[in-house]
């Protein structure tokens, strides 16, 4: 069975920063194309960053270029992301998503973590 | 970016009949050299991650009941469910992966009428 299962959201203050990490299992996590996934409260769901299974290919979106890392340990079956420079808006529960095992880089979420809630307030 | 559209934004339908939701992409999704929509359906339960219901347009993921069925091409898109159950009650989401900028619907919760 897949499993993600995120950890290190919590309270941080503008302009901090934070690393999320996903620990996977259950799967061939080499294989895969990885995602970061976030949704503010009652807003819709946002593509955040992707990483390609080598870790040679990475996307972000604009909101977040320059602030924000993805990175990933195939050894350790892991999945982070450093978040920098950190905005109110940034707010959002955090998920980490499995992509698919193609080489292509278009992805949509076959997996999904349970989450974990990130919230940058003074 | 592609701007992804869903309508309507809430939908109260009776048990055991049909819902239908749409989704409309600010540019094309199909890619004309292999003749795929780049489109996915998800569905969201208060309080729990999104699950993909279907994706490619109309392929349905593994273990997602024949009653969800994904339709359309280009820019335009439903998902059809032909027989509402309890259990459908949720928020749903399409998402465009034509553009390795991905970008999600506004989602539409459905409810039981």
């Amino acid at each position: 069975e897949v499993q993600l299962v995120e950890s290190g959201g919590g309270l941080v203050q503008p302009g901090g920063s934070l690393r999320l990490s996903c620990a996977a299992s259950g799967f061939t996590f080499s294989s895969y194309w990885m995602n970061w996934v976030r949704q503010a409260p009652g807003k819709r769901l946002e593509w955040v960053a992707t990483i390609k299974q080598d870790g040679s290919e990475k996307y972000y979106v604009d909101s977040v270029m320059g602030r924000f890392i993805i990175s990933r340990d195939n050894a350790r079956n892991s999945l982070f992301l450093q978040m920098n420079s950190l905005r109110a808006e940034d707010t959002a529960v955090y998920y980490c998503a499995r992509g698919p095992d193609y080489q292509l880089p278009n992805n949509w979420f076959d997996s999904w973590g349970q989450g974990t809630l990130v919230t940058v307030s003074s | 970016d592609i701007v992804m559209t869903q309508s309507p934004d809430s939908l109260a339908v009776s048990l055991g009949e049909r819902a239908t939701i749409n989704c409309k992409s600010s540019q094309t999704v199909l890619y004309s050299s292999n003749n795929h929509n780049y489109l996915a359906w998800y569905q969201q339960k208060p309080g729990q991650p999104p699950k993909l219901l279907i994706y490619w347009a109309s392929t349905r993921e593994s273990g997602i009941p024949d009653r969800f069925s994904g339709s359309g091409s280009g820019t335009d898109f439903t998902l059809t469910i032909s027989s509402l159950q309890a259990e459908d009650v949720a928020v749903y989401y399409c998402q465009q992966y034509y553009s390795t900028s991905y970008t999600f619907g506004q989602g539409t919760k459905l409810e039981i009428k």
